[in-house]
């Protein structure tokens, strides 16, 4: 079974752009949702979405904001970018109220 | 207000001996644990978890404690191999975070360094 895949791999963005990362769950899994990680920070919890509908939200600004397809893919976008944005954005996914999450690769998305 | 910790940012073992891997939590409404281990350029991948119903899970090489009164759990391995040698996350999910798959609150990691 193919695992959860991320794309793009990386980033290069500059101040006041906007982004959108997109993430492809596990076939089967209807749950996604996405961490960010910086070294000062670890992982931060950003949104989960599931049947399309988000379903729990971390303590992020409204600059970042996401959406899921009837096909479980979900994307992320962050608007009016800023240098603290620079980080690695993770997606996990799982079945609903399962509690292993299981994650892609990332995007490292780095703003200039 | 960081309520999973991992106070060590590092620990470094030799090859065949054990790893112990700490963390600690506040919040009480927490009722499983998980351990992710990261290498770089990969995401976390999931190692092994336990319920707050029970207080120690055992897979292979790898043993989870949880202590619920003290609020701390910890990670065995035993023994360390070289390829362990990763950045080492514990999280907790809380059932009252509400959506449908509970929100994971991570440490911020530990990376391992394990010597030929």
């Amino acid at each position: 079974k193919a695992g959860v895949t991320q794309t793009p791999r990386y980033l290069i963005k500059t101040r006041g752009q906007q982004v959108t990362l997109s993430c492809s769950p596990i076939s089967g899994h209807r749950s996604v949702s996405w961490y960010q990680q910086t070294p000062g920070q670890g992982l931060q919890f950003l949104f989960e979405y599931f049947s399309e509908t988000q379903r729990n939200k971390g303590n992020f600004p409204g600059r970042f904001s996401g959406r899921q397809f009837s096909n479980s893919r979900s994307e992320m976008n962050v608007s009016t970018l800023e240098l603290g944005d620079s980080a690695l954005y993770l997606c996990a996914s799982s079945t609903r109220r399962g509690n292993e999450q299981f994650f892609g690769p990332g995007t490292r998305l780095t703003v200039l | 207000d960081q309520q999973v910790k991992q106070n060590s940012p590092s620990l470094s073992v030799q090859e065949g001996r054990i790893s112990i891997l700490n963390c600690d939590y506040t919040n009480s409404m927490f009722d499983y644990f998980l351990w992710y281990k990261k290498y770089p350029a990969e995401g976390p991948t999931f190692l092994i978890s336990i319920s707050s119903i029970k207080d120690k899970n055992e897979d292979g090489r790898f043993t989870v404690f949880l202590n619920k009164s003290a609020k701390h759990l910890s990670l065995h391995i035993v023994p360390s191999q070289p390829g362990d040698s990763a950045v080492y996350f514990c999280a907790a999910s809380d059932p009252n975070s509400g959506g449908s798959n509970y929100k994971l609150t991570f440490g911020k990691g530990t990376l391992l360094t394990v010597n030929p």
